[in-house]
């Protein structure tokens, strides 16, 4: 299994400017989640979604940021438009049944600077 | 909000010494994990203990759990330069959130 894909794993942008993200799931894993990480914050749970339907996106810190899950296999997380102060690295994870005996699998995360 | 928390923050140890980090959270919990995450990549997980167990093992690695105090607390043994990376502890909340906390930067010093 290739593990949770990413893309892009860099992305430099302009204030203002629209950010999508994208993330490949393990196949058979019913949940995913997206984390942001910076230094101040740590990791932070933007959203989570179970057979992509989401769950909670409590975390998600403005509607500038929209996520979605269209299929079992693919999830993109949106900025629109984005902010400097949104520049982190953003992970995507996805499990079986988090709660249970089943770890998360991360991606390598996408970098994002927003200038 | 942050369920857990690690501690120390930062700790570097001669190499083949053992590394000890603590987590500490607030509330109850189904499950702790421990991940480790390198430099630039993503994170990777190592052990899950169960509220019902005390103490688990993986290879150099030793999980214990003390529910009463709301703490686990993380050993790797005989540590190798590999092994420098950042520890994080995670708990899964009665939102069924899995929370992070800020994490433990381990240096093994040659």
């Amino acid at each position: 299994d290739a593990g949770v894909i990413q893309s892009p794993r860099h992305e430099v942008t302009e204030m203002g400017q629209e950010v999508t993200l994208r993330c490949k799931p393990i196949s058979g894993h019913d949940y995913l989640f997206w984390y942001r990480q910076t230094m101040m914050r740590g990791l932070e749970l933007l959203i989570y979604f179970n057979n992509n339907v989401p769950i909670d996106d409590s975390g998600m810190p403005e509607d500038r940021f929209s996520a979605k899950m269209p299929n079992a296999s693919f999830s993109t997380l949106k900025i629109q438009p984005s902010e400097p102060r949104d520049s982190a690295v953003y992970f995507c994870a996805s499990s079986f049944e988090p709660n249970y005996n089943s770890p998360l699998h991360f991606g390598n995360g996408t970098r994002l600077t927003v200038t | 909000s942050q369920q857990g928390e690690e501690d120390p923050q930062a700790l570097s140890i001669q190499e083949g010494e053992n590394a000890t980090m603590n987590c500490s959270y607030k509330t109850s919990i189904n499950n702790l994990q421990w991940y480790r995450q390198n430099s630039g990549r993503g994170l990777v997980h190592l052990i899950l203990i169960r509220s019902n167990e005390r103490e688990k093992h993986s290879g150099r690695l030793r999980v214990t759990l003390d529910t009463s105090k709301k703490s686990s607390s993380l050993l790797i043994t005989a540590s190798r330069a590999a092994d420098t990376a950042s520890y994080f502890c995670a708990t899964m909340n009665r939102d069924d959130k899995i929370i992070f906390g800020k994490g433990t930067r381990l240096h093994i010093l040659p």
